[in-house]
């Protein structure tokens, strides 16, 4: 089974439209997050999400909104989609708590959705 | 500003040799978080590790090690005995304890030659 999956893999859409992706993870962790990764390779965490908490990248567009229905799925929301959008999205899950954490906490990725804005 | 640099932006070895990536960081906080991740070829994303600032050993994970010394902001990472599907680009990361602020350095590609 797959632990973080992603849909749709490839997206290709017109500038102005709304679009959404979605992630689901079966791991049973509380933190989910949405990485950005341009046609550069330049990585860039967007936000991370648990039950309790959403943290924002402030340099993330307000277009831009994670909606979680359920604690396995955080979906992005993008609105009024411009050319700089197209990039490959990672989601990812790991098991975060509250309190301090260990040294290492696993994030486990999934395949990403190849967004391509006309 | 939070910063990481990665100065190599291109590494090749020949297989069984080590290797060890830098990575430097600038932060103005105490306590902080590290990161290493990993992405072969076929594109997707691998978390190696996490590492707080408050614990300053070093981290061994079969042929992976990590060397985290705060007096230099460094977090370099070793592959002993580099093997071919080891070659990926590797990104560095830093993050408060918040998660905010979390920026990623901007990758070293590692090519490893049979």
């Amino acid at each position: 089974d797959t632990a973080v999956s992603q849909t749709p893999k490839y997206l290709v859409t017109q500038m102005g439209n709304d679009k959404s992706i979605k992630c689901e993870q079966n791991l049973g962790h509380d933190t989910m997050y949405w990485y950005k990764q341009d046609s550069k390779k330049f990585l860039k965490i967007m936000f991370s999400y648990n039950n309790k908490e959403l943290i924002i990248n402030e340099t993330v567009p307000n277009r831009f909104s994670p909606k979680s229905p359920d604690k396995a799925h955080l979906n992005l929301h993008i609105n009024s989609l411009e050319l700089g959008d197209s990039a490959v999205y990672f989601c990812a899950s790991s098991q975060d708590r509250a309190e301090w954490r260990p040294s290492t906490d696993t994030q486990y990725f999934g395949p990403g959705t190849r967004l391509t804005v006309l | 500003a939070q910063k990481v640099t990665q100065a190599q932006t291109e590494i090749s070895v020949v297989e069984k040799e080590d290797v060890t990536l830098d990575c430097v960081y600038e932060t103005r906080d105490t306590t902080y978080y590290l990161f290493w991740y990993k992405q072969p070829p076929s594109g997707e994303l691998v978390f190696l590790i996490r590492r707080n600032s408050f614990d300053e050993q070093n981290e061994i994970s079969g042929r992976y090690s990590w060397n985290f010394q705060k007096s230099t902001s460094s977090f370099n990472f070793t592959i002993t005995a580099s093997q071919v599907v080891d070659s990926a680009v590797y990104f560095c990361a830093l993050s408060d304890v918040y998660g905010q602020n979390f920026v990623f350095g901007p990758g070293t590609r590692l090519s490893v030659l049979p």
